[in-house]
């Protein structure tokens, strides 16, 4: 059983749905939450961070981190065509290193 | 503009061949990261460095060398013993502060 589970999809939108994007993680010493986005043959770039429990909000996105069910989530609001990616998770427990473990991405569409 | 470069964007390697991929960071991070992404694998960590003449072996390191000579250079050599290098490389750097990582745009090598 991988540390990280994310459903690959794809998932596929209408423009201005809310995407509900999930993942969930075994190791309970996690305490750093990140989200990425990643365009096709580009790095990732850093969405959402959040620390330990709780909501984080940011433009028309929001992140969600339950610790005592070992689940984040990311939520899309009024979404785009141009939100069209790879969403990564990553969590780290913040020890040496800092090393991220990340979930093996969902492909998001939103269509016209 | 701050950010990290990576090149080539393209590389094709021969077998037996070793080659070595650049990573350049202009940030003023302390840590830097290798990590390589594979389709339906996520990314997976090659090698990583937290300061200036010092790396640690990350999950996947057998076949790879890296250096870190300063601090804003981190090569990675892909040696002739990594029997499956073909993939998606991914240099990333770190504040020290668990803010998350600044990905490079990638390096894809193609084992021809």
């Amino acid at each position: 059983q991988k540390e990280v589970e994310q459903d690959p999809g794809p998932l596929s939108v209408p423009e201005g749905a809310i995407v509900s994007l999930n993942c969930t993680y075994s190791n309970s010493a996690f305490q750093y939450f990140m989200w990425y986005r990643q365009y096709s043959r580009k790095g990732p770039e850093l969405l959402m961070y959040t620390y330990s429990s709780g909501n984080k909000e940011d433009g028309r996105f929001t992140a969600q981190v339950d610790k005592s069910s070992k689940y984040i989530s990311l939520f899309i609001r009024d979404s785009q065509p141009s939100d069209s990616a790879t969403y990564l998770c990553a969590m780290s427990d913040g020890g040496g290193g800092n090393k991220l473990t990340f979930g093996t991405g969902t492909q998001l569409k939103v269509e016209l | 503009d701050g950010g990290i470069t990576q090149s080539p964007k393209y590389l094709f390697r021969k077998e037996g061949q070793n080659v070595t991929l650049s990573c350049e960071q202009n940030l003023n991070h302390d840590a830097m990261y290798w990590y390589r992404q594979d389709p339906g694998q996520g990314l997976r960590l090659i090698y990583y460095s937290q300061i200036v003449n010092d790396f640690q072996k990350g999950d996947i390191a057998e076949g790879y060398s890296v250096s870190r000579e300063k601090k804003e250079s981190f090569p990675l050599t892909v040696t002739s013993a990594q029997k499956n290098p073909t993939a998606f490389y991914l240099c990333a750097s770190e504040t020290g502060k668990r803010y998350g990582y600044t990905f490079g745009s990638g390096t894809r090598l193609t084992v021809v």
